[in-house]
């Protein structure tokens, strides 16, 4: 059974790089593609960007400047850096795997971490 | 982008009720719609993928139905367990956009 935990700071200060952090347990990852998403306080879901098993990565193009997503399968984990971090950077950001059906394109957000909270203020 | 709809934003219901919520999208997306169940302070949960399929292990009252830009969820028999917000997300094409959130409350 796969699972999913983020881990990181929870408050960054302004113009400040947000590091997170997402350690897949029970599975190997380069078998996966996997997803960031993040939801602000009280409002719906937005999606980060994606890094496939190749390591090739697509981001959200509302952040692409400022997101980069990476793999480290020596230790099972992916990780998101956000730079230039505002107040409306602050959410609880998400990990999540896609996971499909019978055909490549048919994805979705099968397995989801907790979720963790992030801050920004300084 | 495409913009994901949904409606109502909040509607309120009876155990045992009938629930349809309903999701547009901007363009055609074919049938790449999920849906998911989100409880307060918990992370979204798939219950549906490419419009009908139903997620492993989430109970048969849960359907989906739709194609093109129109879709819906429905809710047979409202359990005490589903009052919860409920997210359309398309995944036809980047980037992957969610719908607005719709929150079944108890009546």
């Amino acid at each position: 059974q796969v699972q999913l935990q983020e881990s990181g700071p929870g408050l960054v200060k302004p113009s400040e790089t947000l590091s997170l952090t997402c350690t897949v347990s029970g599975g190997f990852i380069r078998n996966y593609d996997w997803s960031w998403i993040r939801q602000p306080p009280g409002k719906g879901l937005e999606w980060i960007g994606y890094i496939f098993n190749s390591g090739s990565t697509n981001y959200n193009p509302s952040l692409n400047s400022r997101v980069t997503i990476s793999v480290d399968t020596s230790k099972n984990q992916f990780s998101l850096k956000l730079s230039s971090v505002t107040a409306a950077d602050t959410a609880v950001y998400y990990c999540a795997r896609i996971g499909r059906g019978s055909s490549w394109i048919e994805e979705a957000f099968d397995i989801w971490g907790q979720g963790t909270k992030v801050t920004v203020s300084s | 982008d495409i913009q994901m709809t949904q409606s109502p934003s909040s509607l309120s219901a009876s155990v045992g009720d009938r629930v349809t919520i309903t999701c547009r999208a901007s363009q055609s997306i074919t049938t790449y719609l999920n849906w998911y169940q989100q409880k307060p302070g918990k992370a979204p949960k798939l219950l549906i993928y490419t419009a009908s399929t139903l997620q492993s292990g989430v109970p048969s009252r849960f359907s989906g139905s739709g194609s093109g830009t129109d879709f819906t969820l429905t809710i047979s028999s409202l359990q005490p367990e589903d009052f919860a917000t409920y997210y359309c997300q398309q995944s036809y094409s980047a980037p992957r956009t969610f719908g607005q959130g719709t929150k079944v409350e108890i009546k």
